[in-house]
């Protein structure tokens, strides 16, 4: 157990929805990051937040955007749904702004988005 | 842009015996870190190993091992003994700080362990 929570597991939501995927980092983690894997793509980097601070950005559509709350708990909303953006959405923490050998990535378990 | 390449989209290998998982990357910074994840089918990401380019030991984590050719920007995951439970995918990573972007991601190499 990574110690990273992600909710739901699973969601399925018609095209031209929004949705809102939630994360909370590991105990002490201040940085998070969201990722969404799909089979064409791989895993892509979209967007990090350290500290309820926007770190850094991927490649994430303007229709989706991200926020870290005070408690460091994040969520990433994706809206007008297309049927590409079917994929698995990753959220990963860190214990600090940056990447290291003493400071890598946890992942958590992923939610899995269909749109139809 | 960093990048990582991985050219086996898929390997197979015997219980109890080595395999090695190839991985190239691109970068222009000069402290850069690697990693390779491990992705079972229960689709959790794991973390296998890590690697400072700064450091020229070789990384080990019981039964996985990497080869770092720095000059070569190779990183190759070396697991001995290969075990049933090994079958997953995995990535190679590189992150590189600067602009921090996170970690990026080769397309994995899916290995199979045939009994």
């Amino acid at each position: 157990d990574s110690g990273v929570t992600q909710t739901p597991k699973h969601l399925i939501t018609a095209t031209g929805q929004r949705v809102t995927l939630r994360c909370s980092p590991r105990s002490g983690d201040l940085s998070v990051y969201w990722y969404q894997q799909s089979l064409d793509q791989g895993l892509q980097f979209l967007i990090q937040y350290y500290n309820g601070e926007e770190r850094a950005k991927g490649n994430i559509l303007e229709r989706f955007s991200a926020q870290q709350f005070p408690d460091l708990h994040s969520e990433l909303n994706l809206s007008s749904l297309e049927l590409g953006d079917s994929a698995l959405y990753f959220c990963a923490s860190s214990g600090t702004s940056g990447l290291g050998l003493n400071s890598p990535l946890h992942f958590g378990n992923g939610t899995r988005l269909t749109v139809t | 842009a960093q990048t990582v390449t991985q050219s086996q989209p898929e390997m197979s290998v015997q219980e109890a015996e080595t395999v090695t998982l190839s991985c190239t990357y691109d970068t222009s910074e000069s402290d850069y870190y690697l990693f390779w994840y491990k992705q079972p089918p229960s689709r959790q990401m794991i973390l296998v190993i890590r690697q400072e380019a700064y450091k020229q030991q070789n990384a080990t984590e019981n039964r996985f091992s990497v080869n770092f050719q720095k000059a070569a920007k190779s990183f190759s995951l070396k697991i001995s003994d290969s075990q049933l439970g090994d079958a997953a995918m995995y990535f190679c990573a590189l992150y590189s700080g600067g602009g921090a972007d996170g970690l990026t991601f080769g397309k994995g190499t899916h290995l199979i362990i045939q009994p």
